[in-house]
C-alpha cells in the first residue's frame, strides 16, 4: 500500500535559517511520481515540484531544493534563508506509476517562519 | 488562462440535507480529482475521471456520495443526507494529459469549505 509519513507536524524558524521538510515515502511500484505542494493560509494548493522515481538527481529552484534518495525512500525539501512569506503547510504527495492517477498526501508539515 | 474554479466557496448545510459542490477544471484538462481535506490534516483521494469517465472512485468513504462529470468538463460531487462527520474542504484538481504514463502536475482550486449542522 502506498504511504507518506511527514513526521514534523509544525517547524517554527527565525528569517534567514536553513530549514528542512522531511518526507518519507512506501510504495511497492517500481515506478512512482513524487510531488511537493505548498497550502498557504489562502488555502490553495500550489504546485512546487514532480520528481519520477527514475530521476534521482537533486534539484535546485532558487532558494528551494530537493533531495530524492531512493535508498532511503526519502525524498526531503529544504528551503535556504527562510522568508516571511513561505509560512504555510507544505505537502508531500505520492503516485504510482500504475492505473490510477490518485494523490496518496502526508498530513503536512505547518512551516512558520518569524521576522 | 483561468484556474480550477470551485463553488459555493462556502456552504453550511443542516444534518440530512443534500449537497451539491461543483467544479470547473482548467479548460483542455482530461484529468479531474476530487479529494477530502479534514481540518489539520493532509487532502484525501475521493475519486477521479478522464473525461467523462469516472476510472476510480475507491475513495468514496459512502454511497451516501456521488460524483458525475457528463461532458467530460464540469463535475458536481453530490453528497446525500449528510451527516457531521462530513464537514470538510472538498477540493478539485485538474491535470493536462491522462494516463499511467503521464504525471503531469495536478492544479488544485481554491476548495468548497462545507460545514454540517
Amino acid at each position: 500500500a502506498q504511504k507518506v509519513t511527514q513526521a514534523q507536524t509544525e517547524i517554527s524558524v527565525v528569517e534567514k535559517e536553513d530549514v528542512t521538510l522531511d518526507c518519507v515515502y512506501e510504495t511497492r511500484d517500481t515506478t512512482y511520481y513524487l510531488f511537493w505542494y505548498k497550502q498557504p493560509p489562502s488555502g490553495e494548493l500550489v504546485f512546487l515540484i514532480r520528481r519520477n522515481s527514475f530521476d534521482e538527481q537533486n534539484e535546485i529552484s532558487g532558494r528551494y531544493s530537493w533531495n530524492f534518495q531512493k535508498s532511503t525512500s526519502s525524498f526531503n525539501f529544504t528551503i535556504t534563508a527562510s522568508q516571511v512569506v513561505d509560512s504555510a503547510v507544505y505537502f508531500c504527495a505520492l503516485r504510482d506509476g500504475g492505473g490510477s492517477e490518485k494523490l496518496v498526501f502526508g498530513k503536512g508539515t505547518k512551516l512558520t517562519v518569524n521576522p | 488562462g483561468a484556474g480550477v474554479s470551485q463553488s459555493p466557496r462556502y456552504k453550511v448545510a443542516k444534518r440530512g440535507q443534500d449537497v451539491a459542490l461543483r467544479c470547473d477544471p482548467i479548460s483542455g484538462h482530461v484529468s479531474l480529482f476530487w479529494y477530502q481535506q479534514a481540518l489539520g490534516q493532509g487532502p484525501e483521494f475521493l475519486t477521479y475521471f478522464q473525461n467523462e469517465a469516472q476510472l476510480d472512485k475507491s475513495g468514496l468513504p459512502s454511497d451516501r456520495f456521488f460524483a458525475e462529470r457528463p461532458e467530460g468538463s464540469v463535475s458536481t460531487l453530490k453528497i446525500q443526507r449528510t451527516q457531521q462527520e462530513d464537514s470538510a474542504v472538498y477540493l478539485c484538481a485538474s491535470s493536462f494529459s491522462a494516463g499511467p504514463s503521464s504525471y503531469n502536475e495536478q492544479f488544485f482550486g481554491p476548495g468548497t469549505r462545507l460545514t454540517v449542522l
